[in-house]
């Protein structure tokens, strides 16, 4: 099946710093999506990127939809305590709307 | 609260024994999924439905079944079948094509 690579698996950071992550797939896709996942609980959406090259931002997360259609990325600055979980992207195919293709996680620890 | 209900939120299965884990929502979307999560991977599909008495088989269908009797409702069945069940189940739903989808707070089923 489709796979989405996603970049790096895990972070250690420290509180402040920027973080950076992102996923790349083999073939086009038309939406993106980024999510947030706590220990014991279901994803929650954090932002939705349906053009290429949209540039997307919620609070202190920023997501862009890359050019190629092929990539996404997301960055989070400004790192504090709570943001601490695994983010996972994920992307619809342009030939298939039915299904959401998702990347394996980035496990983010941020230390205080 | 619209939002989706998923329970019991921990099921443990005895050998030889068919399980059903619950999904509801009420936030009258049309489709609904089943995912399985394991540890260090991403989400993968085991069943969709896009309407009410239709649904398709995702990635992970073996020994697994569903059901689509209601809008908002969709039971997910482990079946005896499968042979290694232990995993973080998830319910998501999406109000059409493209839309992104929601999940809910997820089942972890564990062997006895």
């Amino acid at each position: 099946g489709q796979q989405l690579n996603q970049s790096p698996q895990s972070m250690f950071i420290q509180e402040g710093e920027d973080v950076s992550m992102n996923c790349t797939s083999s073939s086009i896709f038309n939406t993106w999506l980024w999510y947030k996942q706590d220990p014991g609980e279901g994803p929650v959406l954090l932002i939705a990127l349906y053009k290429a090259g949209e540039l997307t931002s919620n609070g202190r997360l920023t997501a862009q939809f890359g050019i190629t259609r092929k990539d996404s990325f997301l960055n989070i600055s400004a790192s504090i305590p709570s943001d601490v979980g695994i983010y996972f992207c994920a992307g619809q195919h342009i030939n298939n709307f039915n299904k959401f293709y998702f990347g394996s996680g980035t496990k983010l620890n941020v230390k205080p | 609260d619209g939002g989706i209900t998923q329970s019991p939120k921990y099921l443990f299965r005895k050998e030889g024994q068919n399980v059903t884990l619950s999904c509801e929502q009420n936030l009258n979307h049309d489709a609904m999924y089943w995912y399985r999560q394991d540890p260090g991977q991403g989400l993968r599909l085991i069943y969709y439905s896009q309407i009410v008495n239709d649904f398709q088989k995702g990635d992970i269908a073996e020994g697994y079944s569903v059901s689509r009797e209601k809008k908002e409702s969709f039971p997910l069945t482990v079946t005896s079948a499968q042979k290694n069940p232990t995993a973080f189940y998830l319910c998501a739903s999406e109000r059409g094509a493209a839309q992104p989808q929601h999940f809910g707070d997820g089942t972890r089923l564990s062997i006895l």
